[in-house]
């Protein structure tokens, strides 16, 4: 069964606006991931952060950590048509080699 | 090429037919991955190899899913007498040492069995 999940489940924005997606998880983790899946293509790793961290970012990319909620949070600013894909969250489950992911955000940027 | 490589990438099998799924990881990479996707989900966890030793096979959902990689590099997931709850996408990915970060995902091998 998957870890957790992501929401909304669904979310479309014109382009230029701010996308936020969320995740919850069930178990305790050493470190959260976030991938970025276009139709029809396998996995792309976008950032990660660790159980110790709280915030970290990448280019245009935001993720947050909330151990004691255990949710994430990933923020997109200043989208762009071509981040029209799914977002998912992966979790390494308290320390094993498997990722553990939730079901997705699919997400449309609409230019 | 640079990344992981799946063949075939579409596969149509009748009900009750094997197939054969393969996947080239990134030359150097020590761990190797096998999820299951189906469609609208996220991906599933299925296997783990750590060079040729299948070290997690918790995830295969039955005794027809069989998972090799007997020198350590290319993998190959075989299903047995194929049944219609098997067609998904099946992702192969690869790191490059124990970790389970930063895994590199394969285009994917969608599975239809019909």
């Amino acid at each position: 069964s998957q870890q957790g999940e992501e929401d909304p489940q669904a979310l479309s924005i014109q382009e230029g606006e701010n996308a936020t997606m969320n995740c919850s998880y069930k178990t305790s983790i050493n470190n959260l991931q976030w991938y970025r899946q276009n139709s029809g293509r396998g996995l792309v790793h976008l950032i990660l952060i660790r159980s110790n961290e709280r915030e970290k970012h990448s280019g245009r990319l935001r993720v947050t950590l909330d151990t004691s909620k255990k949710s994430s949070s990933l923020l997109i600013t200043a989208s762009r048509a071509a981040d029209t894909a799914s977002y998912f969250c992966a979790t390494d489950a308290g320390g094993s080699e498997k990722l553990v992911f939730g079901k997705g955000t699919k997400l449309t940027v609409n230019p | 090429g640079a990344g992981v490589s799946q063949s075939p990438r579409y596969k149509v099998a009748k009900r009750g037919q094997d197939v054969a799924l393969r996947c080239d990881p990134i030359s150097g990479h020590v761990s190797l991955f096998w999820y299951q996707q189906a469609l609208g989900q996220g991906p599933e966890f299925l296997t783990y190899f750590q060079n040729e030793a299948q070290l997690d096979k918790s995830g295969l959902p039955s005794d027809r899913f069989f998972a090799e990689r007997p020198e350590g590099s290319v993998s190959t997931l075989k299903i047995q007498r194929t049944q219609q709850e098997d067609s998904a996408v099946y992702l192969c990915a690869s790191s490059l040492r124990q970790g389970g970060r930063g895994q590199f995902f394969g285009p994917g091998t969608r599975l239809t069995v019909l």
